[in-house]
């Protein structure tokens, strides 16, 4: 079955950093696109970043330069470092699966939730 | 990297079809045909229910059904039920790598 478990979120001060965990079962992290998406308070669905078989990695715009998406591969683990966080960046943090080359995300995690204030 | 349009909400009655539209652009929608939809409960995450435009997951009721015409995307659930009250959101592939969400559309069974 496959699963994925994400943690790490927490409230954070703007300008700090953190680092988001997302941990897989059921399938092999390493082999399969993998995404991380987010959710604000009340808000729509947004697409942050994306990590490929091949370790091409993508971004939306607001968070270029300040995110890095990566893989643990022994620990089949999903990451996603965040530095010099805004308060614009308050919200739920999904990690999920995508289905090659321009599938859907099939499998999400529960979320974890991000607070950036003072 | 604008969001996808869709209402804000869509109500129907039991037994009843309804349509969430999904508006996009000639750079997402309307250029791609990776279109998808999710299902969402309060405090959960999201399930998918179509992708590619019209294409179901297996297991997913075959009372949800995807199309699309030019820029805009719709997803039809037919035969409403209680458990499909729920928000719903569109996303669709905008190329060079980089995927835009609509804004999600409350459904409420009357």
């Amino acid at each position: 079955e496959v699963q994925l478990v994400e943690s790490g979120g927490g409230l954070i001060q703007p300008g700090g950093s953190l680092r988001l965990s997302c941990a897989a079962s059921g399938f092999t992290v390493s082999t399969n696109y993998m995404s991380w998406i987010r959710q604000a308070p009340g808000r729509g669905l947004e697409w942050v970043s994306n990590i490929y078989s091949d370790d091409n990695t993508y971004y939306t715009d607001s968070v270029k330069g300040r995110f890095t998406i990566s893989r643990g591969n022994s620990e089949n683990t999903l990451y996603l470092q965040m530095n010099s966080l805004r308060a614009e960046d308050t919200a739920v943090y999904y990690c999920a699966r995508q289905r090659p080359v321009a599938g859907p995300f099939d499998y999400w995690g529960r979320g974890t939730l991000v607070t950036v204030s003072s | 990297q604008s969001a996808l349009t869709q209402p804000a909400s869509v109500s129907g009655s039991p037994g009843q079809s309804i349509t969430i539209s999904c508006t996009g652009t000639s750079s997402d929608v309307g250029a791609y045909n990776h279109v998808s939809w999710y299902q969402q409960y309060p405090g959960q995450a999201p399930k998918l229910k179509i992708f590619d435009v019209n294409k179901r997951p297996s297991g997913v009721s075959n009372r949800f059904s995807g199309s699309k015409s030019g820029n805009t995307a719709s997803l039809t659930i037919s035969g409403l039920q209680a458990e499909d009250e729920a928000d719903y959101f569109c996303c669709s592939y905008a190329g060079t790598r980089i995927w835009v969400f609509g804004g999600g559309t409350k459904v409420t069974v009357l």
